[in-house]
C-alpha cells in the first residue's frame, strides 16, 4: 500500500517568511496528491491538488510542487501570517482508498 | 450548500460498549468516508461507501462497520468499545465517481472511559 510521510516535527517560521512543508511518498507514484489544512478540533479543509503531469501549481500565496523523481510534494506558503497556523496534511489516492501524512504542524510568530 | 454535517460532536462511552455515528454527506453527494484520527496514528482510513455499497474497507477489525442509506446519510457502528478507539472520528464526502477533493466534517470526539 501506499505510505505517505511529513515531518512530524512543527516548524515555527517569523510572519512574512515562506513556510516549506514536504510530503514524501513510498511505493508507485500516484496521480495526483492533495493537501489539506486542519486546525484544532476540527475536520480538515482542502486546500490544493496537483496532478503528477504538473510541475507546480498555485493559488493566492500557496504554491505546490511534484517531483516524482523525488518522489516528493513541497508545499509553500509565501508571506506568512500567524493565521497560516495549523497542522497541513498531505494526501493521495489509490482504488478508492486515501492515505494521509501524518501532517506538520505549522506555527507562524507575528 | 450545507456543508457536511456529524452526530454527535462529542460522546463517552465505556468499554464494552457499542456507538453508532452519523453522518451526512453534501446534498448530492454519493460517496462518504471515515476516517479514525489520533495524535499517534494520524487520519486513518477506516470505509469508503458508494451508493449504499462499500467500496473499500481500511485495516480495522470487525468490530468497526458502517453503512449507508439511499439518501446518501451513512452511520458508522463501533462495538465493544476498547480504550484505544478513543479518537476524532472524520466522515468525508465527494460527488462519488472519482475521489478528489474530500470536504469533511466537523468529527465526533469520541472518548472511551
Amino acid at each position: 500500500s501506499q505510505k505517505i510521510e511529513q515531518n512530524s516535527e512543527a516548524l515555527n517560521i517569523q510572519e512574512g517568511k515562506t513556510a516549506t512543508l514536504t510530503c514524501n511518498y513510498t511505493n508507485y507514484s500516484p496521480a495526483y496528491l492533495q493537501w489539506y489544512r486542519q486546525d484544532p478540533g476540527r475536520g480538515p479543509v482542502f486546500l490544493l491538488l496537483i496532478r503528477e503531469n504538473e510541475k507546480e501549481k498555485r493559488k493566492e500565496r500557496l504554491k505546490v510542487t511534484f517531483d516524482t523523481t523525488l518522489k516528493q510534494s513541497l508545499f509553500h506558503i509565501t508571506a506568512s501570517q500567524p493565521a497560516d497556523s495549523a497542522t497541513y496534511l498531505c494526501a493521495t489516492h489509490n482504488f478508492n482508498k486515501f492515505y494521509f501524512g501524518s501532517g506538520t504542524k505549522l506555527n507562524v510568530k507575528p | 450548500k450545507a456543508g457536511v454535517t456529524q452526530t454527535p460532536r462529542y460522546l463517552i462511552k465505556t468499554r464494552g460498549q457499542q456507538v453508532t455515528l452519523s453522518c451526512s454527506p453534501i446534498s448530492g453527494h454519493r460517496s462518504v468516508s471515515w476516517y479514525q484520527q489520533t495524535p499517534g496514528q494520524g487520519l486513518q482510513f477506516l470505509f469508503e461507501y458508494f451508493s449504499e455499497t462499500q467500496r473499500n474497507k481500511g485495516n480495522f477489525p470487525g468490530r468497526f462497520s458502517g453503512r449507508q442509506f439511499s439518501n446518501s446519510r451513512s452511520e458508522m457502528n463501533v462495538s465493544t468499545l476498547e480504550l484505544g478507539d478513543s479518537a476524532l472520528y472524520l466522515c468525508a464526502s465527494t460527488p462519488g465517481l472519482q475521489l478528489y477533493e474530500q470536504f469533511f466534517g466537523p468529527g465526533t470526539r469520541l472518548t472511551v472511559l
